[in-house]
């Protein structure tokens, strides 16, 4: 079975310094693997995906992720941290190779960046 | 970007009354809808993947009875909560997609806060 675990709860970064956000996998087959961001009562938003080739995939809004298949690890990063950064990350795995496979979240890390 | 949306973004319901949550692909056909919930600084927790003009599938733990489960068009799944309870108060988000392969994405709405009084 597919998952994914987020070992942090919160993590607290002063602005402009980097921030990690971490994510580990177990997977059977490929991985397909994703972050999203989530706002105050708000739906997600994607900000990247590992399906294949390059290990460090760039996404929107200046995030990256390292896809490390020795250590199954897909943490979320990002060289220099802004206030608005600050909301609920998820790592999540889709349990398929199509697009209509299910897709399964992590717990969730909050990220606070303080000025 | 494809956008989904949702309808109504949040609702105030009386315990034992039914609601219906409408998800929306507004700009592409989607073969597939997904219905998530998400109780208070907790994760999305899959309840159902639903195809266009068939039975959705539910997740375990899940009643099929409580989260009845239309998708009757390509652009249009709902979901209603029957004979709601305070426990079933909580944010509940769709996604859709069309089935596709690996670079394919879904979708997400926007979310409805349902609270059941």
């Amino acid at each position: 079975a597919q998952s994914v675990a987020q070992p942090e709860d919160q993590v607290n970064v002063a602005e402009g310094n980097p921030l990690t956000v971490k994510c580990t996998y177990s997977v059977s087959g490929n991985p397909y693997l994703f972050w999203y961001v989530q706002y105050p009562n708000r739906g997600l938003q994607f900000l990247l995906k590992y399906i294949t080739g390059d290990n460090l995939v760039k996404g929107s809004y200046g995030f990256e992720a390292e896809f490390n298949k020795s250590q199954t690890s897909f943490h979320l990063k990002k060289p220099s941290a802004l206030v608005s950064d600050s909301a609920l990350y998820f790592c999540a795995v889709r349990a398929g190779y199509s697009s209509a496979s299910k897709i399964i979240f992590g717990s969730g890390t909050r990220l606070s960046i303080r000025p | 970007g494809a956008v989904v949306s949702q309808h109504p973004s949040r609702v105030i319901c009386k315990s034992g009354t039914s609601v219906k949550i409408e998800c929306r692909s507004l700009d592409f056909q989607a073969t597939t809808m997904f219905w998530y919930r998400q109780f208070p600084k907790q994760s999305l927790m899959l309840m159902a993947t639903s195809n266009e003009g068939s039975k959705a599938t539910y997740e375990q733990g899940v009643e099929k009875d409580k989260f009845l489960i239309n998708h009757a068009s390509l652009t249009l799944s709902t979901l209603t909560v029957t004979s709601a309870h305070p426990e079933d108060s909580s944010f509940y988000i769709c996604s859709a997609t069309v089935a596709g392969g690996p670079r394919d994405e879904q979708y997400f709405g926007p979310g409805t806060r349902l609270t059941v009084t």
